[in-house]
């Protein structure tokens, strides 16, 4: 199984700044393979970035995912009031079973 | 437009049992693999089971293997997850989800239902 450890458990920044979160996996991953979720509190999480680097519909440009092997990275480039949320990543080389890092708290300084 | 909407949670002893159901609509469901993913409270998310279109072919996490069965009737574009055996630590908010697509690259999950809560405890 595929362990995903995402750094830091908890961002604490201001709108406008740029959020850089980290998500690490136990062995080297196809960069195919990692997915990133966006969860707000009492919502089902929703997909924001596939492929490690491919954006989902409808999702804005200050978005972006990337990395290689081992170490992914998700970037807000400047963050607006509805990106503060818990964001997730997934991979799905071993699709069974897929596996989840243990979420990131992206909070409002 | 894509739905998920999940049913059949609430309280239950543990022991117990509870079968849980996602209508699904707006695509063709016979098409797609579906998945159950849960979250406790606080925690992230944990994949639970998986199974394919036609229903012939069953995947489970190790956390629920012999406990928990997954079942879709396609003529009413339901998915089901039978729970038995329940235990406190399963206690969380169970999601269905359907992948963007067949494909190994394609096995992200494009489409989420609300959940619905689980809680077992005496």
């Amino acid at each position: 199984e595929i362990v995903l450890t995402q750094s830091p458990g908890t961002l604490s920044l201001s709108p406008g700044q740029r959020a850089t979160l980290s998500c690490r996996a136990s062995q080297s991953l196809d960069s195919r393979y990692l997915a990133w979720y966006q969860q707000k509190a009492g919502q089902a999480p929703k997909i924001i970035i596939f492929g490690a680097s491919a954006r989902a519909t409808g999702i804005p440009e200050r978005f972006s995912g990337s990395g290689s092997g081992t170490d992914f990275t998700l970037t807000i480039s400047r963050l607006e009031p509805d990106d503060f949320a818990v964001y997730h990543c997934q991979q799905y080389a071993t699709s069974v079973p897929i596996t989840f890092g243990q979420g990131t708290r992206l909070e409002i300084k | 437009e894509v739905r998920l909407l999940e049913s059949g949670g609430g309280l239950v002893q543990p022991g117990g049992s509870l079968r849980l159901s996602c209508a699904a609509s707006g695509f063709t469901f016979y098409n797609y693999a579906m998945d159950w993913v849960r979250q406790a409270p606080g925690k992230g998310l944990e994949w639970v089971s998986s199974i394919s279109g036609p229903g012939g072919t069953t995947y489970y996490a190790d956390s629920v293997k012999g406990r928990f069965t997954i079942s879709r009737d396609n003529s009413k574009n339901t998915l089901f997850l039978q729970m038995n055996s329940l235990r406190a630590e399963d206690t969380a908010v169970y999601y269905c989800a359907t992948p963007k697509g067949g494909a190994p690259s394609e096995r992200w999950l494009k489409y989420w239902g609300q959940g619905t809560q689980i809680v077992v405890s005496s």
